[in-house]
């Protein structure tokens, strides 16, 4: 099992609409959570992140967390094609080096005029 | 967010010959700096941490002669790939947290083509 695991998509969603990316985690001591976007070619900048269980919104970006469910989402609301983009989904870890970010392989999006 | 930066943006070197790729936090101090590797449509892996003055500590696989990785200050770490091959050529990110936050900045990547 993957220690982060994500669709690759790509999820495509009309111009306006919500999109929805979805990520679980397999390590039960995870603390903190973080979504990335990534555009082609370019490197990971930071959305958002998330602690605690529930919802977190910043903008038109809802970051919400379920630990029991081991499950962390992204919501983006009223989707722009600049939203088109890989959203890696990352997790912290505490080890013996350090805290250490475990990314997840990513999930495409397009969104479509 | 703050701001890390990466120098040189690409390179294009012969086989054999090393290449030193540097990452600066520009408005914090980075009490740790990480270094990854993402070859095309591949997810980010992470080849080493570095902390200020310490050694780094290199992944599982990740060869510690070959990429050599110092952090003397709270602002800069180099990495540099020592005889470089073909296979090396990739896309070389580093990324910077600071001693008041988790969250971890990345610079804008080094792209790196061995020939």
């Amino acid at each position: 099992q993957k220690e982060v695991e994500q669709n690759s998509g790509p999820l495509s969603v009309p111009e306006g609409a919500i999109a929805s990316l979805n990520c679980t985690y397999s390590d039960r001591g995870s603390q903190s959570f973080f979504w990335y976007r990534q555009y082609s070619g370019k490197s990971p900048e930071l959305i958002m992140f998330i602690y605690s269980n529930g919802d977190k919104e910043d903008g038109r970006f809802t970051a919400q967390l379920n630990k029991a469910s081991q499950y962390v989402s992204l919501l983006i609301r009223d989707s722009q094609p600049s939203d088109s983009a890989t959203y890696l989904c990352a997790v912290n870890r505490v080890t013996g080096g350090g805290n250490k970010l475990t990314f997840g392989t990513g999930t495409q999006l397009k969104v479509e005029l | 967010g703050a701001v890390v930066s990466q120098h040189p943006s690409w390179v294009i070197c012969k086989s054999g010959t090393s290449v030193k790729i540097e990452c600066r936090s520009l408005d914090f101090q980075a009490t740790t700096m990480f270094w990854y590797r993402q070859f095309p449509k591949q997810s980010l892996m992470l080849m080493a941490t570095s902390n200020e003055g310490s050694k780094a500590t290199y992944e599982q696989g990740v060869e510690k002669d070959k990429f050599l990785i110092n952090h003397a200050s709270l602002t800069l770490s180099t990495l540099t790939v020592t005889s470089a091959h073909p296979e090396d050529s990739s896309f070389y990110i580093c990324s910077a947290s600071g001693r008041w936050f988790n969250e971890q900045f990345f610079g804008p990547g080094t792209r790196l083509t061995v020939l």
